[in-house]
């Protein structure tokens, strides 16, 4: 299984507080995603990086930030979390642009 | 709307039994995934299907690409309690990569 972890596994969060989540490899892979997964929609990209400080935005990346300032970690930030964001949240490597291995997710609740 | 369809959305079949179950699009694909995913958990890549009419085998699953690239099937031989899971395919198109919402499978001992 590839090395990836994410962090933290479970998050209760309040409206309007900011949140971020961790995601971490020891893969060395150049590409790392973060989607979210909500019942009937399937995994939607976010954001994702194509290497350190190149990021690029998905199909769900409004009210959401990323940063990559090095090859292992990639953070994903809620500024300002709503209850749409309620839903659990995958990090994703890759070597090849298109085989992606995933991390165990976070489920993260805004109340 | 979803870029990508699978269909059925549930499956609930007996050991034993055969199935096949769906992914289609009217965009064509650089290359097709097939993953599957099970509770709290997430997806496993099970295979990557690049060349129109490809055909992949994996011990009883056999995946097949469409012929323009815009769909996919994967059937199960004598489905086991252990296949139970979510089917996820993913399709890419110069690093879009969109998923579908999944089949959700059952197979009761």
């Amino acid at each position: 299984d590839a090395g990836i972890t994410q962090s933290p596994r479970h998050k209760v969060t309040e409206t309007g507080t900011p949140v971020t989540l961790r995601c971490h490899q020891t893969e060395n892979h150049r590409y790392m995603y973060w989607y979210r997964q909500d019942p009937g929609h399937g995994l939607r990209l976010i954001h994702y990086s194509y290497g350190v400080k190149d990021t690029d935005k998905g199909e769900v990346s409004d009210g959401y930030s990323v940063s990559r300032s090095k090859t292992e970690d990639f953070l994903l930030t809620l500024e300002s979390a709503t209850s749409s964001q309620t839903s659990v949240y995958f990090c994703a490597i890759s070597d090849m642009a298109y085989e992606q291995y995933f991390g165990p997710g976070t489920r993260l609740t805004v109340t | 709307t979803q870029l990508l369809e699978q269909s059925p959305q549930f499956l609930s079949i007996q050991e034993g039994e055969n199935l096949t179950v769906y992914c289609n699009s009217s965009s064509v694909f650089s290359s097709l995934q097939w993953y599957r995913q099970e509770p709290g958990e997430g997806p496993v890549l099970l295979v990557t299907v690049v060349t129109g009419g490809e055909v992949k085998k994996l011990k009883r699953l056999t995946f097949q690409f469409g012929d323009a690239r815009k769909d996919s099937s994967l059937h199960i031989t004598a489905a086991q309690p252990g296949d139970t899971g979510l089917y996820l395919c993913a399709g890419d198109n110069n690093n879009d990569m969109r998923f579908g919402a999944g089949t959700r499978l059952t197979v009761k001992p």
